[in-house]
């Protein structure tokens, strides 16, 4: 079947501590996002990436860092610079055509220890 | 898992009838309309899209409808059934400078529950 994997389902961080969240996806798209989930609010977009080794900074790119090396991969880290980071983290990716939907993974969770 | 959006506006429907889920849109720009549906600690599923040059688009019982003089979406479920309870949110797509495609903006999204 084809879709969005992103792993781990749950995440803990320590202070200090950096973190990787992965996201796979084999739909062949050419673009991939990073959304962060707060309760009582929309999705806000962390970074997105149109094309394999290019990638542009959202509206909420501060304390966080991608790479796009693969045209399957984009993977989030977390860094200790980001004093916020309890949310729930959704990984997109769509062809990168004008009126195509983006679709979802199912997500990872990350806490503070 | 947890809820994401516990403050949502909320809808229960009774199960067999009819749903109808509003969404108002900002800009006047946006060209492309998305809704998903998103339950609980899941990714959001794509359910329906509709292009501004349209204003209905019917899909396997849902129907959105665009109203864009007054920058209004909505989103009809026939026949809900239990597996319909869900938070369902509309997304606004616009074109941007350097994105390539649309840049979607989120709503927070409507918890509809199916009594039985």
């Amino acid at each position: 079947d084809g879709g969005i994997t992103q792993s781990p389902k749950y995440l803990f961080r320590k202070e200090g501590q950096n973190v990787t969240l992965s996201c796979e996806q084999n739909l062949n798209h050419d673009a991939m996002y990073w959304y962060r989930q707060d309760p009582g609010q929309g999705l806000r977009l962390i970074y997105y990436s149109q094309i394999v080794n290019d990638f542009q900074k959202g509206d909420i790119a501060e304390g966080y860092s991608v790479s796009r090396e693969k045209k399957e991969s984009f993977p989030l880290t977390v860094t200790s610079a980001q004093k916020n980071p309890t949310a729930f983290y959704l990984c997109a990716s769509s062809e990168g055509r004008a009126n195509q939907p983006q679709h979802f993974g199912d997500g990872t969770r990350l806490s503070i220890l | 898992g947890e809820s994401v959006g516990l403050h949502l506006p909320t809808l229960s429907v009774q199960e067999g009838d009819n749903s109808i889920i509003n969404c108002a849109y900002s800009n006047s720009a946006s060209d492309y309309f998305i809704w998903y549906k998103q339950e609980s600690g899941k990714g959001p599923q794509f359910i329906i899209d509709i292009r501004s040059n349209m204003d209905k688009r019917q899909g396997q019982r849902v129907t959105v409808l665009l109203n864009k003089t007054v920058k209004h979406l909505s989103l009809q479920i026939a026949a809900t059934q239990p597996g319909d309870s869900a938070v369902y949110f509309c997304a606004e797509g616009r074109p941007e400078t350097n994105f390539g495609n649309e840049k979607l903006t989120f709503g927070t999204g409507t918890r509809l529950t199916i009594i039985p």
